[in-house]
């Protein structure tokens, strides 16, 4: 079975410093996509920023990058110069081509000024 | 905004009662997907559609069913409800199916 693991629960960053977030997932598959979503206290879920398998290259969106290593099947997200509205729920997710996203249990940040 | 329309926002219902959350996709957007958010968990998905077909199937109870219409907009149906489906239910559209989902602000069930 496909998982997605966040194993931190909560995380608090004082403003302008860069924080990271660990994403992990099982999979066996060698095509896939994966995505970072931002649900801050609206409840709105917010599209972060997109990897596909294939590509080698880390993606960048702005302040936000992801550490993409394959082989350890890992997913970090990066969060540079933090600001007060980065303060969210942040969430993992997988898509492995079989329409439906799998997330994770998601990670609280908390920027702090 | 995302371009993807829930209705209602809210709603409070008792408990053995039916509703249906309508969602209305971005413009061009042939896939829907429905995700439920129980307080404080991650997402679960429930359900995806693909220009009017169901695609694929997550843990849905027998008591929910969704549809995709001609006009690409989708309901889920929830009937009997238990307190436990108190949530907030998410619609979310893509073009494909296999590329990033954009969501709606999601309906807050309350069942009372």
């Amino acid at each position: 079975a496909q998982t997605v693991t966040q194993s931190q629960p909560e995380m608090s960053v004082q403003e302008a410093e860069t924080v990271t977030l660990s994403c992990t997932y099982d999979t066996s598959e060698n095509n896939y996509y994966l995505f970072w979503y931002k649900q801050p206290p609206s409840r709105q879920m917010i599209l972060v920023i997109r990897q596909e398998a294939y590509k080698q290259q880390n993606a960048t969106e702005n302040r936000f990058s992801v550490n993409f290593q394959k082989a350890a099947k890992s997913f970090s997200l990066k969060i540079s110069d933090s600001q007060l509205g980065d303060t969210a729920m942040y969430f993992c997710a997988f898509d492995s081509g079989t329409y439906k996203y799998i997330f994770g249990t998601g990670t609280r940040l908390k920027v702090l000024a | 905004d995302s371009g993807v329309t829930q209705t209602p926002k809210h709603l409070i219902t008792a408990t053995g009662q039916r509703v249906t959350l309508r969602c209305s996709p971005r413009s061009g957007d042939l896939s829907v997907y429905w995700y439920q958010q129980s307080l404080d968990q991650g997402l679960q998905f429930l359900i995806q559609y693909y220009n009017g077909e169901e695609r694929a199937k997550g843990n849905i109870l027998e008591r929910f069913s969704a549809q995709q219409f001609p006009d690409l907009h989708s309901e889920l149906n929830l009937s009997s409800l238990e307190l436990g489906d108190s949530a907030l239910y998410f619609c979310a559209s893509s073009p494909t199916g296999n590329t990033e989902a954009f969501f709606g602000q999601g309906t807050r069930l309350t069942v009372v």
